[in-house]
């Protein structure tokens, strides 16, 4: 059965402090995709990443950054010099191709403190 | 932006009544789902739709029914309200079923007392 991991419950950083957010995920299939979501405090949930397993290409965009490494099972996801609007709950998620559903990890609450 | 509206927004309810909540898109996507958020569990689906007047269940179905008789509305009907059900209920909509992204709606936050 698929699984997704985020053993950080809750993360608390100073303004431009770097931090990386883990995720760890389960599952018996070959082909699988991971993605990561962002939960403002307003609530809504918003898409930032997709990755599929075949593609171990780290990712860069602007401050954020992925690593996917398959031999650990980990897809962490780094923000450099955090700002306070990074303030948010983090999901990571991960949908098999066995079934269709997305199964989200429980989020990391990022609190970034001026 | 995706083309997602969610209402009501927030509904307080009795236990034993029934409620349905309600998800209209204007993307024209096949692949329509209802999550619940509940502290310590991250997003659970609870039913989703590849199609007109075709749905399946997800992992926490109990008590809950779906319809979609038109491809931009799914509509979540809790059949008989319970504190249980307490909770966020979110809408998504995905263009494929695989490697694309969903598109989460604003969230409903429902209460039953």
């Amino acid at each position: 059965a698929q699984k997704v991991t985020q053993a950080q419950t809750e993360i608390s950083v100073v303004e431009k402090e770097d931090v990386t957010l883990d995720c760890v995920y389960e599952t018996r299939d070959t082909t699988y995709y991971l993605f990561w979501y962002k939960q403002p405090p307003s609530g809504e949930l918003v898409f930032l990443i997709r990755r599929n397993s075949f593609d171990e290409q780290n990712e860069i965009s602007g401050r954020y950054s992925w690593n996917f490494q398959k031999s650990t099972s980990s897809f962490n996801f780094t923000i450099t010099a955090s700002q306070v609007v990074d303030s948010a709950v983090y999901f990571c998620a991960l949908q098999e191709t066995s079934g269709s559903r997305l199964t989200f990890g429980e989020g990391t609450q990022l609190t970034v403190n001026p | 932006d995706a083309g997602i509206t969610q209402s009501p927004r927030h509904k307080v309810t009795e236990t034993g009544t029934p409620v349905t909540l309600r998800c209209h898109q204007t993307e024209n996507h096949r692949y329509m789902y209802w999550y619940r958020q509940d502290p310590g569990h991250g997003l659970r689906l609870i039913h989703y739709s590849y199609g007109v007047k075709d749905t399946d269940k997800g992992e926490v179905s109990d008590g809950y029914s779906v319809s979609r008789s038109k491809t931009e509305d799914f509509l979540l009907t809790l059949e008989s309200a319970t504190s249980s059900q307490t909770s966020v209920y979110f809408c998504a909509i995905s263009e494929e079923v695989f490697n694309t992204e969903a598109f989460f709606g604003q969230g409903t936050r429902l209460t039953v007392v």
